[in-house]
């Protein structure tokens, strides 16, 4: 089955303590992406990866690392996490390209809490 | 102005009605349209991809105007499972964001008995 996952689905965590949430594709997509989704604000990307070792900022990168090493895996580090950072996040890939055979496959999110 | 504009909503409308919800985006290079399903704190997931010459499916019909940069989605014969929040998504940016999707906010929709 073609699939996205991403772990953890939640995490509580403290403010300072690093983290790292994965994601992994199986359809060998080219381009990865994570996305935070806050309320009124809608998805907003951090980072995305059009190839192995090939990653750049989205919108709001500030406060992330990503890698990707792997064509399958592309995880989000969170190396000091605050307050701010508590959001729920996708992960998402899809075909490099255009045109309607590229839409977005969604990983089934993570909540996280920074406290 | 924003990327990709939606009428938030909420849309609330009686089991059976027909709704539309529209969305404008900014950039005339854009190649790729969708329209994609996103239930209550889950993952969005594609609906429908929206062609130049419009397609359907089922109750579903979506439609694209470059001239007016603008696409629709209409639900026809609404059910009580059609309530999530529908995001319009328009893509590639062929800018500094590399390949990248953009999202609107999304429209939410209820459908009530």
């Amino acid at each position: 089955e073609a699939q996205v996952t991403q772990n953890p689905r939640y995490l509580i965590t403290v403010t300072g303590k690093k983290l790292t949430v994965t994601c992994s594709q199986n359809m060998n997509h080219e381009y990865m992406s994570w996305y935070r989704q806050d309320p009124g604000l809608g998805l907003r990307q951090i980072y995305y990866s059009m190839n192995v070792e090939v990653t750049d900022k989205g919108d709001v990168p500030e406060g992330y690392k990503v890698s990707r090493k792997e064509k399958r895996n592309f995880p989000l580090i969170l190396e000091s996490p605050s307050p701010n950072q508590t959001s729920l996040y996708f992960c998402a890939s899809r075909k490099q390209g255009m045109g309607p055979n590229t839409e977005a496959f969604f990983g089934q999110g993570t909540r996280l809490t920074v406290v | 102005r924003k990327e990709v504009e939606q009428d938030p909503g909420p849309f609330n409308v009686p089991e059976g009605a027909t709704v539309a919800f529209n969305c404008t985006y900014s950039n005339s290079a854009s190649q790729s349209f969708f329209w994609y399903r996103q239930d209550c704190r889950k993952e969005p997931k594609l609906l429908m991809s929206v062609y130049s010459s419009g397609n359907e499916d089922g109750r579903f019909t979506a439609q694209l105007n470059r001239a007016s940069q603008y696409i629709s989605l209409l639900i026809r014969d609404s059910k009580l499972s059609d309530s999530a929040t529908y995001l319009c998504v328009v893509g590639p940016i062929l800018t500094g964001g590399g390949n990248k999707l953009t999202f609107g906010t999304g429209t939410q929709l209820k459908v009530e008995l």
